[in-house]
């Protein structure tokens, strides 16, 4: 079976430019995660869907941060404007149903802002 | 506020030497304990789930333990494959579906 696919594997842009990351969950799983980990510390939730409802955004920066799952499968984050700081870990996470579930996570994406 | 503790940082074993890595946590109503493994330039690998104080899980030379305020993860006989990155992380009662994740334990084992 496979996992949960993530791309770009890498991405360095500039300061205020966009950024897309999109994610494919494990097939059959309906709750699709969102983390962020900065070096040297765990990940951190950033936003949690339920199908195509986003149920749980309380962590997602929303002045810069967007995020999509259209019909309730692939997920797309997006950062616009990048800055500094926005530098990390995109990990996307996957799990069949409901809030108790493992979550089985993806390689991630290594954001680099310069 | 939930707070995951991982101790030590960093450990550097010999292959074969056991050791334990613990989780210390402050949470409103545990649903569930979490270990995963993380390899360099990958995502965390899932490898336990604990419910209640007193569980233990195997998998090869881990073993996880839960108590009320802390796990521990036990390596027996390590081998150089085991070298990784150990995540604890806990889920809430009022935090659906969310984990927190402590810092990890970073674990080096040398031949």
């Amino acid at each position: 079976e496979a996992g949960v696919v993530q791309s770009p594997r890498y991405k360095i842009i500039e300061k205020k430019q966009p950024v897309a990351f999109w994610c494919n969950p494990i097939s059959g799983h309906n709750t699709l995660y969102w983390y962020r980990q900065n070096l040297g510390q765990g990940p951190e939730l950033l936003i949690r869907y339920e199908n195509e409802e986003a149920v749980d955004d309380s962590q997602l920066p929303k002045d810069r941060f967007s995020a999509e799952r259209l019909k309730g499968v692939d997920s797309t984050l997006k950062i616009q404007p990048a800055e500094l700081g926005d530098s990390a870990v995109y990990l996307c996470a996957s799990s069949p149903s409901g809030a108790t579930d493992t979550q089985y996570f993806g390689p991630g994406t290594r954001l680099t802002v310069l | 506020e939930d707070q995951v503790t991982q101790s030590p940082e960093a450990l550097r074993l010999q292959e074969g030497e056991s050791s334990s890595l613990n989780c210390s946590y402050t949470v409103s109503g545990l649903r569930g304990l979490f270990w995963y493994r993380q390899d360099p330039g990958k995502g965390p690998e899932f490898l336990f789930t604990l419910y209640s104080a007193g569980e233990e899980k195997e998998k090869e030379r881990l073993k996880a333990t839960l108590t009320k305020k802390e796990s521990f993860l036990h390596i027996t006989a390590p081998k150089p494959e085991d070298s990784a990155t150990y995540l604890c992380a806990v889920q809430a009662g009022d935090s659906w579906g969310k984990l927190q994740f402590g810092a990890g334990t970073q674990v080096v084992v040398t031949p």
